[in-house]
């Protein structure tokens, strides 16, 4: 069974960075796109970005000149870097497996379809 | 950005009651939407993919519609592990966005 392994700082101060790792165990992780998505409190999901085992990222363009993802293959495991937090980015941060299926256009498409168990980040001096 | 917009935002319903959320999205996504639950202090689940597949494992009481901009959720008989909120997804186009959510409350 899949699982999604997430941790970082729970903690912390305006103008730093947010720093967040991801482990998958228990399956492929080169078959995948890796995301990551957050939800402030209360409030609805934000989509902050996703990559491909290869290295290939997409960003959100909101988030895009603070926010890097990466991929450690080695460890089966992707990162999530946000630099200047503020308390708008206070927020649970959420790591997440895409999967691809094939349809009538000849193309893959990729969903969300298994969440790791969240990480509530707080920014507050 | 497509904005995915849902409604009701909240909705009372009953044990056993039929319940339909709708969400519409301000351009055409064909059928690249997903149906997420989320229980409190919980991550999403996944329900619903490509508008109408059943994720695995989801019981065949979600069903999903829609094509284009406009799409339904539907739960066929409303148990008490559905009250949950629920959320839309498209993936047409990047960036991936969310609805807004729909409360489903015990009335």
């Amino acid at each position: 069974q899949v699982q999604l392994q997430q941790w970082g700082a729970g903690l912390l101060k305006p103008s730093e960075t947010l720093s967040l790792t991801c482990a998958v165990s228990g399956g492929s992780f080169s078959d995948y796109y890796w995301s990551w998505i957050r939800q402030p409190p209360g409030k609805g999901l934000e989509w902050i970005g996703e990559i491909h085992h290869s290295g290939s990222t997409t960003y959100n363009p909101s988030l895009k000149n603070r926010v890097t993802i990466s991929v450690d293959t080695s460890k089966n495991l992707f990162s999530l870097k946000l630099t200047s937090v503020t308390a708008a980015d206070t927020a649970v941060y959420y790591c997440a497996r895409e999967i691809s299926y094939y349809d009538s256009s000849d193309h893959y498409h990729w969903y969300l379809d298994l969440w790791g168990r969240g990480t509530l980040v707080t920014v507050s001096s | 950005d497509i904005q995915m917009t849902q409604s009701p935002s909240s909705l009372s319903a009953s044990v056993g009651d039929r319940v339909t959320i709708t969400c519409r999205a301000s351009q055409g996504i064909s059928n690249y939407l997903a149906w997420f639950q989320q229980k409190p202090g919980k991550a999403p689940k996944s329900l619903i993919y490509a508008a109408s597949n059943l994720q695995s494992g989801v019981p065949s009481k979600f069903s999903g519609s829609g094509s284009g901009t406009d799409f339904t959720l539907t739960i066929s008989s409303l148990q008490p592990e559905d009250f949950a909120i629920y959320y839309c997804q498209q993936y047409n186009s990047y960036p991936r966005t969310f609805g807004g959510g729909t409360k489903v409350e015990i009335k």
